[in-house]
């Protein structure tokens, strides 16, 4: 199974902040990484897929890059809505497995 | 608007059954693969399993493999999951998913909880 490991497990910052979500995979998948975004008692919503590809209606100040094993989410000039969990999700190979996620806190 | 409603979640005593259902509308249910995607609670996403568009292909996870069955009645727009021999691990929030390798669209989810 690939294991996907995500940093950090949680983040504090503060409005109008730029932060970095990492995620690291056990091998190579291709660019087929998807990022979630989950509010409390909430389902979870994409934010991008193909590693890089920003799903329709999400704001452009969310972006993805990476290749390889190696992965992240940018989220430019935080906004007070930003406060989630953020999860990864490699869709390369079955079993499909999630990140462990990321806990973002505002300041 | 695509929309995924789950129903059929509940308390059921380990050992026993459970059948989720998940009302798909807003698309052509018939041209996408499915899947269930379950969360316990205040933990992380795990997926659970994945059925082709037409049915004749599905995926499970170890844990769920020979108990959980996945299948979908296209002409009725909904997507299923049978669970059998339920254990405490099994308690978590299922969500239907719409899959385009990545899981797109997400329902509301539907809590089961198994314990005595």
């Amino acid at each position: 199974d690939i294991q996907m490991t995500q940093s950090p497990a949680s983040l504090s910052a503060s409005l109008g902040e730029t932060v970095s979500i990492e995620c690291l995979a056990s091998e190579d998948i291709y660019n087929n990484l998807a990022w979630y975004q989950q509010k409390p008692g909430k389902s979870p919503q994409l934010l991008i897929y193909y590693a890089s590809s920003l799903q329709d209606g999400v704001p452009s100040r969310f972006s993805g890059s990476g290749s390889g094993t190696q992965y992240s989410l940018k989220i430019n000039s935080l906004e007070s809505e930003d406060a989630a969990t953020y999860f990864c999700l490699q869709d390369s190979e079955y079993p499909r497995t999630f990140g462990g996620g990321t806990k973002l806190e505002l300041k | 608007e695509v929309q995924l409603v789950e129903s059929g979640g509940g308390l059921v005593q380990p050992g026993r059954s459970m059948k989720l259902s998940c009302a798909a509308s807003g698309f052509t249910f018939s041209n996408y693969g499915m899947a269930w995607v379950r969360q316990a609670p205040t933990k992380g996403l795990e997926w659970v399993a994945t059925i082709s568009y037409d049915g004749s292909s599905t995926y499970y996870r170890d844990s769920v493999k020979g108990r959980f069955t996945i299948s979908r009645d296209n002409a009725k727009s909904t997507l299923y999951l049978q669970m059998n021999s339920l254990r405490s691990e099994d308690t978590a929030t299922y969500y239907c998913t719409r899959v385009r390798r990545y899981f797109d669209y997400w329902g509301q989810g539907v809590m089961v909880t198994v314990s005595s």
